[in-house]
């Protein structure tokens, strides 16, 4: 089974900050590497599918890249609606998920 | 507008039995693969399984295989899951995810969730 690893687990940024959260799978991939964010008492949200497509309505700040085992998400210029928890997916594996605060 | 709507959740015992469903409207149904998802308290997502658009493919996690089966009714729009032998560990808040199409197991459209509680 493919695995799935995420990093940082937690981290603290200020607004306007750029947050960058990596993502590794254990064995290549491609493109097949989605991203979610997951706000408490909310409902899952699709941002990046196949790595670095932005999902219709999710704002430009949000964006993806990587192929193969390496991934990179990334939020430019942190806002405080941003916080929640981070997570990747490849088909039936979820990464472990990074959470965000505001510092 | 896409609506995803699970229902069915409760507290259930160990080793009982649950079914979910998810009441889909908005788009046409009979066009997408869907799965399940749930989010154990203080975890994270887990992907639980999921099942083609015909109804002639499914899958499960390692976790549930064998005990729970996902199946759909198109003609009703709806999409369900048979949990059996259901253990503490399944505690979980239920999802039902739309997969998008074209792409690997992206789920664009999330239900609000349904709790299940596995406990004596």
């Amino acid at each position: 089974d493919i695995q799935m690893t995420q990093s940082p687990s937690s981290l603290s940024a200020s607004i306007g900050d750029r947050v960058i959260i990596t993502c590794q799978a254990s064995q290549d991939i491609g493109k097949y590497l989605n991203w979610y964010q997951h706000k408490p008492g909310k409902v899952p949200n699709l941002l990046i599918y196949d790595a670095s497509n932005l999902q219709t309505g999710v704002p430009s700040r949000f964006s993806g890249s990587g192929s193969g085992t390496h991934f990179t998400f990334t939020i430019n210029s942190l806002q405080a609606e941003d916080i929640g928890t981070y997570y990747c997916q490849r088909y039936g594996t979820f990464g472990p998920g990074t959470t965000v605060e505001i510092k | 507008e896409v609506q995803l709507v699970e229902s069915g959740g409760g507290l259930v015992q160990p080793g009982g039995s649950l079914r979910l469903s998810c009441a889909a409207s908005g788009f046409t149904f009979s066009n997408f693969w869907m799965s399940w998802v749930r989010q154990a308290p203080g975890k994270g997502l887990e992907w639980v399984a999921n099942i083609k658009y015909d109804g002639s493919e499914e899958y499960y996690g390692d976790a549930v295989k064998g005990r729970f089966t996902i199946s759909r009714d198109n003609a009703q729009n709806s999409l369900h899951l048979q949990m059996n032998s259901l253990r503490a560990e399944d505690t979980a808040v239920y999802y039902c995810a739309r997969e998008r199409p074209a792409s690997a197991c992206a789920f664009d459209s999330w239900g609000q969730g349904t709790l299940v509680t596995v406990s004596s």
